[in-house]
This record gives structure tokens, C-alpha cells and sequence, in this order.
């Protein structure tokens, strides 16, 4: 079956730059995704990307996948306070009708 | 457009009892899908509908239904509340599938005592 891994924690401090590792197993997956979760929030969506893409960029947020490792990552440049939230890593399982499989989800922490 | 909403966005319930949730989508969003967010287990997809039939469905027990209503609202309803059920339940919505992403309301947070 499918699953979406993820670490848990992540702590960097203002104006470094963040990066959020994910890993999947379904390897029919069609589309990957990124959403960020403040607290008392639903989730927003940031990005996605088509797995046939290597690489997604979209301001301070670039999105890097290997498909031969099934590995997913988001980077934030210049992260700041406002980026602290928790991230979280989704992919479709593309067998019959779409259903997204979301991972833990990665708590970042920004140092000011 | 406005967003996502969720109604209630609070709600405690004690075992025994049954609930029902409320979701209203994005103005032209058809599809309409319904997770439970729990720390232990992270999201899990409860079900998907579309045009008013239900399109997907996560493993969970029938205690958990849902449906949707021709102006693409949903509702989900939890019957036989256990402690377990005690959960943030995520309404996300799009236009017609996932693939392009989803649009999250702010959910509601279920007690169950």
C-alpha cells in the first residue's frame, strides 16, 4: 500500500534556509504536494508537483523530486518566523479514483 | 471567492451519542472530501464525494457516514461516538478531483467524554 514518511522536527534559525524531507512508496504516484498547517488552521496548500518534474520553484520555495529514491523535499529560502507551522508531504495513489495519502507531518521551528 | 467553511468549529459529545458536521465548499468546487487529524495517526481520509455520490472511501467503520447535497454541501455524521473519535475533522474541497490539490477548511474539533 501507500505510505508518505516524514520526520518529525525540524528547528533553523531566521534567514537560514529550510529543507523537509519526505519519502513515498507508491511509485505510480502522479502528483506530490506540500501543505502547511498553522496552528488552529486547516491545511493550505503550497505546492505540487507532477512526477515527471524534477524540480518546482515558486518564490522562496523549491521543491526538489527523485523518483528513483521516491524522495520529495522542500526547501524555504530565508525562512522566517512566519514559516513556523507544520509541513506536511501528500501524494495520490493512482489506483482506481484519486485518494490522497498525507505523511505526519514535519513540525518547523524558526529561532529568531 | 470565499473559502472553505466548517460548521461547527467546536462540538463535545459524550460516548454513545452521534454527531453530524458540516462542510460548505468552495463556490464551483464539486468535489468535497472529509479527514480526521489525530496526533497519533496524522490524516486520515475518511471519504470523498462528487455530484452527490460518494466517490472514495478510507477504512473506517460504517459508524462513519457522509453525503453531499446538490449545491456540492456535505455533511458527515459519526454515530455511536467512541473516545477514540475525539479528533479535528478536516472538510477540503476542489473542483472537480485532487490531483491540482485541495482546498482545507478550518475544521471542526470533536470532544468525546
Amino acid at each position: 500500500g501507500e505510505d508518505v514518511e516524514q520526520s518529525l522536527f525540524l528547528s533553523v534559525r531566521e534567514g537560514d534556509s529550510s529543507v523537509i524531507n519526505c519519502t513515498y512508496t507508491d511509485s505510480s504516484s502522479t502528483y506530490l504536494y506540500w501543505y502547511k498547517q498553522e496552528p488552529g488552521a486547516g491545511l493550505q496548500l503550497l505546492t505540487y508537483i507532477f512526477s515527471n518534474m524534477d524540480m518546482k520553484q515558486d518564490q522562496r520555495l523549491t521543491v526538489l523530486l527523485n523518483k528513483k529514491d521516491k524522495h520529495l523535499s522542500l526547501r524555504i529560502a530565508d525562512t522566517q518566523t512566519g514559516d513556523s507551522a507544520i509541513y506536511f508531504c501528500a501524494e495520490i495513489f493512482s489506483g482506481g479514483y484519486q485518494k490522497v495519502t498525507f505523511g505526519i507531518g514535519t513540525k518547523l521551528q524558526v529561532i529568531p | 471567492k470565499a473559502g472553505v467553511t466548517q460548521t461547527p468549529r467546536y462540538l463535545i459529545k459524550t460516548r454513545g451519542q452521534q454527531v453530524t458536521l458540516s462542510c460548505s465548499p468552495i463556490s464551483g468546487h464539486r468535489s468535497v472530501s472529509w479527514y480526521q487529524q489525530t496526533p497519533g495517526q496524522g490524516l486520515q481520509f475518511l471519504f470523498e464525494y462528487f455530484s452527490e455520490t460518494q466517490r472514495n472511501k478510507g477504512n473506517f467503520p460504517g459508524r462513519f457516514s457522509g453525503r453531499q447535497f446538490s449545491n456540492s454541501r456535505s455533511e458527515m455524521n459519526v454515530s455511536t461516538l467512541e473516545l477514540g473519535d475525539s479528533a479535528l475533522y478536516l472538510c477540503a474541497s476542489s473542483l472537480t478531483d485532487s490531483s491540482r490539490g485541495q482546498y482545507f477548511g478550518p475544521g471542526t474539533r470533536l470532544t468525546v467524554t
